[in-house]
């Protein structure tokens, strides 16, 4: 089955400055990356998505790209505000079915 | 006001008994699933369904059941064969054709005490 990693699993930044988080998956007929915001106590949500015949797509602040040969993609948040601090998992799907990787806790110090 | 609801958010139940986790979505969405979490962990597909009265186990299946008897609704039952059900209970759903993404419910903490 697909199998999805994720690093860094912690990641700290100081607001204003931008935030890389990276994931990697193995199954090259994956063909749908989303990602995804956790705050604490509550259910993640979908904040960007890209799909494999696209390579970049932006959002404001959030860019995801995708490496459909090196099967990897990855979410970019630039001017990082404090808001920003939650958990971030990176998904992999193929026909309807969905593989996370295991999280990244990004913090925005003041 | 469209979206995902769980009920109840937090849930305390005694060791060996089990207990229902409701889910219900009013998007008009073919596919729904149950993941759980544990602190500092991603999350783990328990089962999913993709069609009414259908369902498949996911990864850690065991001592949990579920059925599918209406669209909109997929709840889950932890049974007392769970070893270890203390977790962070998440329910989502997609569509399986087109643009498929998945939302999420709020969640249920269960505490088996």
């Amino acid at each position: 089955g697909e199998n999805v990693e994720q690093h860094p699993s912690t990641l700290s930044v100081q607001e204003g400055d931008s935030a890389v988080i990276k994931c990697t998956y193995s199954d090259s007929a994956s063909n749908y990356f989303p990602w995804y915001k956790q705050e604490l106590g509550k259910g993640p949500q979908l904040i960007i998505d890209i799909r494999s015949n696209v390579g970049e797509k932006k959002d404001q602040r959030i860019a995801v790209t995708l490496n459909k040969t090196a099967k990897h993609f990855s979410l970019h948040i630039t001017e990082t505000q404090p808001e920003d601090s939650a958990v971030y998992f990176c998904a992999a799907s193929i026909s309807n079915q969905f593989y996370f990787g295991t999280g990244t806790s990004l913090t925005v110090i003041p | 006001d469209g979206g995902i609801t769980q009920s109840p958010k937090y849930l305390f139940r005694k060791e060996g008994q089990n207990v229902t986790l409701s889910c219900e979505q009013n998007l008009n969405h073919d596919a729904m699933y149950w993941y759980r979490q544990d602190p500092g962990q991603g999350l783990r597909l328990i089962y999913y369904s993709q069609i009414v009265n259908d369902f498949q186990k996911g990864d850690i299946a065991e001592g949990y059941s579920v059925s599918r008897e209406k669209k909109e609704s997929f709840p889950l039952t932890v049974t007392s064969a769970q070893k270890n059900p203390t977790a962070f209970y998440l329910c989502a759903s997609s569509l399986t054709s087109g643009r498929n993404e998945q939302f999420f419910g709020p969640g249920t903490r269960l505490t088996v005490l």
